[in-house]
């Protein structure tokens, strides 16, 4: 069974970047993507981005300009960095599984979750 | 950005059958694109409930159903317990945004 656990920085000043990083347990990592997704305390979700293990990429356009998603296959583990930071960034971040292998974007679901990182933003 | 629409809030008394709506466009659920459905209970990550409009994962409930048709989905919920007291969520793929999207989230409550 997978099982994802992430960590990371949870407070930061404005301008600073968001580093966290989620390893993955238990199940394949190859073939799969990897997806970041947020959640504002009291809001509803919003899809960062996602990552392969060859390292391809998609992200949501409205953070493209400033998220990096990178992989590590030799440790299983995938990574988002957000740079300059806000207020407005401060969420409940959580790193998911997304596609499998062969599966397009318009089939996919995320399944399983981490247990999800509370990040602040404040001066 | 939320591209699908959701009734804020929901509610049932116990045993009873509760439907959530879910509502798009022809950039996302019209296209064509599959409808998950997600539970997260207060102060946990969000659990896959549907997959692919109307598919359950193991261990999920029969009670918990969803359906989809033109550009909307829905979730249904019959012989509501205490235990559905939970925020749901859909989730598509948006071919305009070139994004997967959420829902606006929709809490249930047991009376």
């Amino acid at each position: 069974q997978v099982q994802l656990q992430q960590w990371g920085a949870g407070l930061l000043k404005p301008s600073e970047t968001l580093s966290l990083t989620c390893a993955v347990y238990g199940g394949s990592f190859s073939g799969y993507y990897w997806s970041w997704i947020r959640q504002p305390p009291g809001k509803g979700l919003e899809w960062i981005g996602e990552i392969n293990h060859s390292g391809s990429t998609n992200y949501n356009p409205s953070l493209k300009s400033r998220v990096t998603i990178s992989v590590d296959t030799s440790k299983n583990q995938f990574s988002l960095k957000l740079s300059s930071v806000t207020a407005a960034d401060t969420a409940v971040y959580y790193c998911a599984r997304a596609r499998a292998p062969g599966a397009v974007a318009g089939k996919s679901w995320f399944d399983p979750w981490g247990q999800g990182t509370l990040v602040t933003v404040s001066s | 950005q939320s591209v699908l629409t959701q009734p804020p809030s929901v509610s049932g008394a116990p045993g009873q059958r509760v439907t959530i709506s879910c509502t798009g466009s022809s950039s996302n659920i019209g296209a064509g694109y599959d409808v998950h459905w997600y539970q997260q209970l207060p102060g946990t990550a969000p659990k896959l409930l549907i997959y692919g409009n109307s598919n359950r994962p193991s261990g999920v409930p029969d009670r918990f159903s969803g359906s989809k048709s033109g550009t909307s989905a829905s979730l249904a919920i019959t012989g509501l317990q205490a235990e559905d007291e939970a925020d749901y969520y859909c989730q598509s793929y948006d071919s305009s945004l070139s994004s997967y999207v959420f829902g606006t989230g929709t809490k249930v409550t047991v009376l």
